[in-house]
């Protein structure tokens, strides 16, 4: 099972929107809606920022936002703030035997 | 509040075992799945395994089929991860999530356990 494809870095600056991708295959991303986004900063466990695509758990800001298009997903974040620089990786339900993979990771600046 | 609290860290030798706990609060331990995970140094994280406390029953990633074993006390409401056979590769912060089945919706996670393995 390959690991979902996402960019090594996004960048933006202060109360700018960026958006990650998370692309994988009709195995994975576009044939379940169950894709996960997490947050970590350095040193920390990772946090559930987004669930089943678009959901966000009680407490993440709504400057966070998910979606899907076939095979790609991607995380929006809006009103960039500094606290949100970390790495961000997105995790799919996958149809193989082994039954969730992860993304490659993305470093998110806020310059 | 949810809390999952993991073991401390390990130093183990190639071809030795090692087991990690995970102990819960703040919820019905058996209501939720536990999934594990690890991530080495600079590197993603990568998904090992689940355990239904309820049932005992548990799914592993076919790259450690063989070498993983996973457990839980529920009198405790602690999970436990054991892999054998270490080598430097294993070398890693391991976690536990509680997780809803196949949701992929890891909410509440443990501070991580570094496991080294070197001779």
């Amino acid at each position: 099972q390959s690991a979902l494809t996402q960019p090594a870095s996004v960048s933006g600056s202060p109360g700018q929107s960026i958006t990650i991708s998370c692309t994988g295959t009709s195995s994975d991303v576009g044939g379940y809606n169950y894709v996960s986004w997490y947050q970590q900063h350095p040193g920390k466990a990772p946090k559930l920022m987004i669930y089943e695509v678009s959901n966000r758990p009680s407490g993440v800001p709504d400057r966070f936002s998910g979606s899907k298009s076939g095979n790609t997903a991607s995380l929006t974040i809006s009103g960039l703030q500094a606290e949100d620089e970390a790495d961000y990786y997105c995790s799919s339900y996958t149809s193989s035997s082994t039954p969730f993979v992860f993304g490659t990771g993305t470093k998110v600046t806020v310059l | 509040q949810v809390q999952v609290v993991q073991s401390g860290a390990e130093v183990k030798k190639p071809g030795a075992s090692v087991k990690v706990s995970c102990r819960a609060s703040g919820y019905t331990f058996t209501s939720y799945d536990i999934n594990w995970l690890r991530q080495a140094t600079g590197q993603g994280l990568e998904w090992m395994g689940w355990m239904n406390p309820n049932s005992g029953n548990t799914g592993y990633a076919q790259k450690f089929q063989g070498r993983v074993t996973m457990t839980r006390n529920t009198s405790i409401s602690t999970a436990y991860i054991e892999l054998s056979s270490l080598t430097s590769e294993d070398t890693a912060v391991y976690y536990c999530a509680r997780g809803q089945g196949a949701t992929n919706r890891n909410d509440h996670w443990g501070q991580g356990t570094l496991v080294t393995v070197s001779s």
